[in-house]
């Protein structure tokens, strides 16, 4: 079982429908991180928070809003989005690269398909 | 640009065989690495990284080879079985947490 635990696992959404993609750890990581993975794709990084603060936005569109309420919960929430943003999107968290660098661990992702 | 790339998008093996999964990387920027392991439905597991001041790392059953003079990053499976069946991911790291994965191989073990 994963340490980074991600809801829901599956969501179907219409272009004008709000919703939002959770994220919790309790590993006692201070940088936590969103992915977007296309199918037969590697992950790409879309936002990097340390210490709960934004510190990597990959010039995401700004459809995808991201919020780090404490240093467990990472959320992303979802407005207006188009056909194309359908993909998995995976959570992960570290210690924060201020040291040596430190593994990231990933939750199993939240398939969003966009109608 | 930065990139982390692999030189064969699949591999097939036999029980019992070793593995030997290759990646090349562009990014002189990169000093860390990670090799994940992602099998169908779950997210991308770590298995083992290394430091871009190490040539060899060993864990249990797997050896990741870094070879900076020509950008090349190896993962090394010993006596591969079905359960290794996946996708293998190389990723480069700096020193702010970016990571960049490479396209990833399928790796396929036949009993």
């Amino acid at each position: 079982d994963t340490e980074v635990t991600q809801t829901p696992k599956h969501l179907v959404m219409g272009m004008t429908n709000k919703k939002s993609l959770k994220c919790e750890q309790h590993m006692g990581h201070r940088a936590m991180y969103w992915y977007k993975q296309k199918a037969k794709k590697p992950p790409e990084l879309m936002f990097v928070y340390s210490y709960e603060k934004l510190s990597i936005n990959e010039s995401v569109p700004s459809r995808f809003s991201p919020e780090c309420p404490n240093s467990s919960l990472l959320n992303l929430h979802l407005h207006a989005l188009q056909p194309e943003d359908s993909a998995l999107y995976l959570c992960a968290s570290s210690q924060p690269a201020t040291g040596p660098n430190q593994p990231q661990h990933f939750g199993d992702g939240t398939r969003l398909s966009i109608l | 640009g930065e990139s982390v790339g692999l030189h064969l998008p699949t591999l097939s093996v036999q029980e019992g065989d070793n593995s030997i999964i290759n990646c090349a990387y562009s990014n002189s920027a990169s000093d860390y690495f990670i090799w994940y392991k992602q099998e169908s439905g779950k997210g991308p597991q770590f298995i083992i990284d290394i430091r871009s001041n190490m040539d060899k790392r060993q864990g249990q059953r797997v050896t990741v080879l870094l070879n900076k003079t020509v950008k090349h990053l190896s993962l090394q499976i010993a006596a591969t079985q079905p359960g290794d069946s996946a996708v293998y991911f190389c990723a480069g790291g700096t020193s702010y947490g970016k990571l960049t994965f490479g396209q990833g191989t399928i790796l396929t073990v036949h009993p």
